[in-house]
């Protein structure tokens, strides 16, 4: 175990279902990741929060809500995925010393994936 | 803009072989610089990161790389190849100019790596 816990670890939905995945972070750390895994493609950053502030949205499709109700929770509701949405869905987390000259150095702490399937 | 090339897609070693595994990046400014390694049905792993100061970095589980300014490389190494080393290497760079509030870390798509006993 890393410190972040994702759940599901496989999710199967159909293209009108409503489901969402959770992560969760025991590290203390005030940033939160979703990034999207396809395979032999690189990793997509898809949003980010920083004490529990949104502050990274790279032009994701609506049909991908997150919520992240504290710094230790992270949420991705999904709803009327596409076939082509099926990936494995990482969550990550790191400290963020903002304001710090080598706040970019930060390590992520990733879980362990949700993989998702939308038949 | 920033961006990370894996050229290799796999690279197979004989166990006890020395092992690299490329990655070559394209920032403005200067890099932070890392690797990570996932294992099957895992999260990415953090394995070492350049920041500043010497080229070669050390890092977990005996792997090192060597940062190449003039080269826009960060291969990653070990001396010898272990079959338990085997998984999908990520190389991931960030421009120090983005700034402290941009969070946006560009991943290479992966290079397998498989040792062979």
């Amino acid at each position: 175990e890393t410190g972040v816990t994702q759940t599901p670890r496989h999710l199967v939905m159909g293209m009108t279902n409503k489901k969402s995945l959770k992560c969760e972070q025991h590290l203390g750390h005030n940033a939160m990741y979703w990034y999207k895994q396809s395979a032999k493609k690189p990793l997509e950053l898809m949003f980010v929060y920083n004490f529990k502030e949104q502050t990274e949205n790279n032009s994701v499709p609506s049909r991908f809500s997150p919520e992240c109700p504290n710094s230790s929770h992270l949420f991705l509701h999904l709803h009327t995925l596409q076939p082509e949405d099926s990936a494995l869905y990482l969550c990550a987390s790191s400290q963020d010393p903002s304001g710090q000259v080598f706040s970019g150095a930060n390590v992520l702490t990733f879980g362990a994936g949700s993989r998702l399937t939308v038949l | 803009a920033q961006s990370v090339a894996q050229p290799e897609d796999q690279v197979n070693v004989a166990e006890g072989n020395p092992l690299t595994v490329k990655c070559t990046y394209s920032v403005s400014g200067n890099p932070y610089l890392f690797w990570y390694v996932q294992y099957p049905n895992r999260g990415l792993q953090f394995l070492l990161k350049y920041i500043t100061g010497d080229n070669l970095v050390k890092g977990s589980y005996g792997f090192e790389a060597e940062f190449n300014k003039s080269q826009t490389s960060f291969h990653l190494k070990k001396p010898s190849a272990l079959v338990s080393d085997s998984a999908l290497y990520f190389c991931a760079v960030r421009d120090m100019r983005s700034g402290a509030g941009s969070y946006q870390l560009t991943f290479g798509k992966g290079t397998k790596l498989s040792v062979i006993p």
